[in-house]
């Protein structure tokens, strides 16, 4: 069975910092990576996709992550963050076909301060 | 293009009062999604819909929760009777294409429903 874990609940940066959020994920089989967001009272945004294409994957808002096998990770970053990142991001797997429903990580909710 | 539609946006019922609620997804989606997620978790799926079809309820609690598609649009989701541990977002999604083939499709998430049980 597939699963993910999101290191740290909480993740807080400065303005204009880099923002790293870990996910590693457990698939007996290669899966796809998915990145989401979650604004205060709203539902899940893509932020970007990993569907076996390239290992690199660019996201809106300038978010990206790179999918590296041998670490079985799927780590999000962004080089500078912006205030209007503040939210809680969802990294999910899949393993698409028949079988696509997404297990999601917990989360881990960023907070950037001025 | 519309997004997921989802009503009512918050609910606070008692114990053993039933809920239900409603979902519109993306015109042309065939496939629909219920996830349930509870304060501090990601969501959790609950039933899955292609069509009028269910693919996948195996995490659905089948002797309070139940759903319906009937006419492959629109979902309901119903509680009866409603426990406190229902207290949650429950999130309704769609994706385009038949959950087959080689890649796999993107799902778009409505608001959800916020779900509070006293």
């Amino acid at each position: 069975a597939q699963s993910v874990t999101q290191l740290g609940s909480h993740v807080s940066v400065s303005e204009g910092a880099l923002v790293l959020l870990r996910c590693n994920y457990s698939s007996s089989v290669p899966p796809y990576l998915f990145w989401y967001v979650q604004y205060p009272n709203q539902g899940l945004q893509l932020l970007l996709k990993y569907t076996s294409a390239a290992t690199l994957v660019k996201g809106i808002n300038g978010f990206e992550a790179e999918f590296k096998k041998s670490e079985t990770s799927f780590h999000l970053t962004k080089p500078s963050a912006h205030m209007s990142d503040a939210a809680e991001y969802f990294c999910a797997v899949t393993l698409g076909g028949s079988q696509g429903n997404l297990i999601f990580g917990k989360g881990t909710k960023l907070s950037v301060k001025p | 293009e519309a997004g997921v539609a989802q009503s009512p946006r918050y609910k606070i019922i008692e114990k053993r009062q039933s809920v239900a609620f409603w979902c519109n997804p993306i015109s042309g989606h065939a496939t629909l999604y219920w996830y349930q997620q509870i304060l501090g978790q990601g969501p959790k799926l609950l039933i899955q819909f292609q069509n009028n079809g269910v693919v996948d309820d195996s995490q659905l609690p089948k002797d309070r929760f139940s759903a319906e598609r009937l006419k492959g649009v629109d979902s309901t989701l119903k509680i009866q009777p409603a426990k406190l541990e229902d207290s949650a977002v429950y999130l309704c999604a769609s994706s385009l294409r038949r959950p087959s083939g080689e890649r796999t499709d993107t799902q778009y998430f409505g608001p959800g429903t916020r779900l509070t049980v006293l």
